[in-house]
């Protein structure tokens, strides 16, 4: 099974100072079209998980321009460049190219 | 708008069985793959299963094989997960997903299962 290993776990941030996330993948999560197939999820306090950065790199819609993702291979990060309250969560990220599906082990985020 | 709607969830003793449904509305559900992801108490995201939009193919994680089988009826846009021999351990909020350009795009709310005597 592909390993998906995430730090911090924890991530005590001030509002409006930005915040970084690593996802490693066990193995190549690049695919033979060129992308890399990798996610970002956030899973707010009480709510199912949403989708952040599809593809490695893309912002799903309705996702603000302050967040980002990048890598390739098996080194991942989403970059927050402000936070603010509303981003407060776990964040997952997840390789849907090797069966079985794996997530990481989630990396929360809190407000200082 | 897109929407999952998950239902079936309950308590059953360990042993038992369970269907888990997922009703997908505002959206070409024939389309998509679909995912079924379960998150134990104070736990981390697992996946347990994915079917392809016409229900040919069908992928599980190892510890739900030969218990829990997915499947879908494009005519009812509705997605299922039968649950046998249910453990402990089953016990969980359970997803549906769709996927989307590699990704789990749309999430439902949850459905909680509870396997307990």
């Amino acid at each position: 099974d592909v390993v998906m290993t995430q730090s911090p776990l924890s991530l005590p941030v001030t509002p409006g100072e930005p915040a970084s996330i690593s996802c490693r993948s066990s193995q190549s999560l690049l695919y033979s079209n060129g992308y890399n197939y990798l996610g970002w999820y956030l899973q707010k306090p009480g709510q199912s998980p949403q989708l952040l950065i599809y593809l490695g790199s893309n912002r799903a819609s309705g996702v603000p321009d302050r967040f980002s993702g990048s890598g390739s291979g098996t080194t991942f990060t989403l970059k927050i460049s402000r936070v603010e309250a509303e981003d407060v969560g776990i964040y997952y990220c997840m390789q849907p190219l090797h069966t079985p599906v794996t997530f990481g082990q989630g990396t929360r985020l809190e407000i200082k | 708008e897109v929407q999952l709607v998950e239902s079936g969830g309950g308590l059953v003793q360990p042993g038992g069985s369970l269907r888990l449904s997922c009703a997908a509305s505002t959206f070409t559900f024939s389309s998509h793959w679909m995912n079924w992801v379960r998150q134990a108490p104070g736990k981390g995201l697992e996946w347990l299963a994915s079917i392809k939009e016409d229900g040919s193919e069908k992928e599980y994680v190892d510890s739900v094989k030969g218990r829990f089988t997915i499947s879908r009826d494009n005519a009812e846009n509705s997605l299922y997960l039968q649950m046998h021999s249910l453990r402990v351990e089953d016990t969980a909020v359970y997803y549906c997903s769709r996927s989307s350009s590699g990704a789990y795009d749309v999430w439902g709310q949850g459905t909680m299962v509870t396997v307990s005597s």
